[in-house]
């Protein structure tokens, strides 16, 4: 049974530049969220997708978009970007329902700096 | 507004010994608790959760304590082992129709031999 892997593991991007990072869910989890957490902050909810279609979504601007593909995989892209967008971004994915209860299943993350 | 928070950011523990972390939350409508361990390059890994219809929930040398009350949890680890030496996040889901969780700031876990 594979992991949650995100890549790239590190990037380093300019001010206004756009950014697209990557996951690719644990095998037979649907569902795949994205996190941001900043230095010495707990991660916090972007938004999640469930059948190719967004059904939840944090405090972010719109900017912050995604992708869930036929395979579970998932795009997250930030537009526009600026300096508090440094942070490491995490995907999560779990089974319909039973994340909040049993557990997402985290990667180990993107840590994105924007200078 | 912090709607989860750990008020200590560190901890330091003899090998051992009990490890005590806490949090607390201030929305009445989580339904469900949930405690994950971080180790430095590596993502979330999850431990331990607990309905709010439950006030413990035990898995080995982890078990959680709800005190709804209170809107107060806490995360007993015994015995300590210098492995589990990492941060701890507390997490809180609200209802059915929610799906994202609501993290605390976390606390830092020293385990010493």
């Amino acid at each position: 049974e594979t992991g949650v892997t995100q890549s790239p593991t590190h990037l380093i991007k300019t001010r206004g530049q756009q950014v697209t990072l990557r996951c690719s869910s644990q095998s037979g989890h649907n569902t795949v969220s994205w996190y941001q957490q900043a230095l010495g902050q707990g991660p916090q909810f972007i938004f999640q997708y469930y059948r190719e279609e967004e059904n939840g979504r944090g405090n972010f601007p719109p900017r912050f978009s995604g992708l869930q593909f036929p395979n579970y995989s998932s795009e997250l892209n930030v537009n526009a970007l600026e300096l508090d967008d440094s942070a490491l971004y995490l995907c999560a994915s779990s089974q319909t329902g039973l994340g909040r209860k049993t557990g997402y299943t985290f990667g180990s993350g993107t840590r994105l700096t924007v200078v | 507004d912090q709607q989860v928070k750990q008020n200590s950011p560190s901890l330091s523990v003899q090998e051992g010994r009990i490890s005590i972390l806490n949090c607390d939350y201030t929305n009445s409508m989580f339904d469900y608790f949930l405690w994950y361990k971080k180790y430095p390059a590596e993502g979330p890994t999850f431990l331990i959760s607990i309905s709010s219809i439950k006030d413990k929930n035990e898995d080995g040398r982890f078990t959680v304590f709800l005190n709804k009350s209170a809107k107060h949890l806490s995360l007993h680890i015994v015995p300590s082992q210098p492995g589990d030496s990492a941060v701890y996040f507390c997490a809180a889901s609200a209802g059915a129709g929610s799906y994202q969780l609501t993290f605390g700031k976390g606390t830092k876990l020293s385990v010493i031999p």
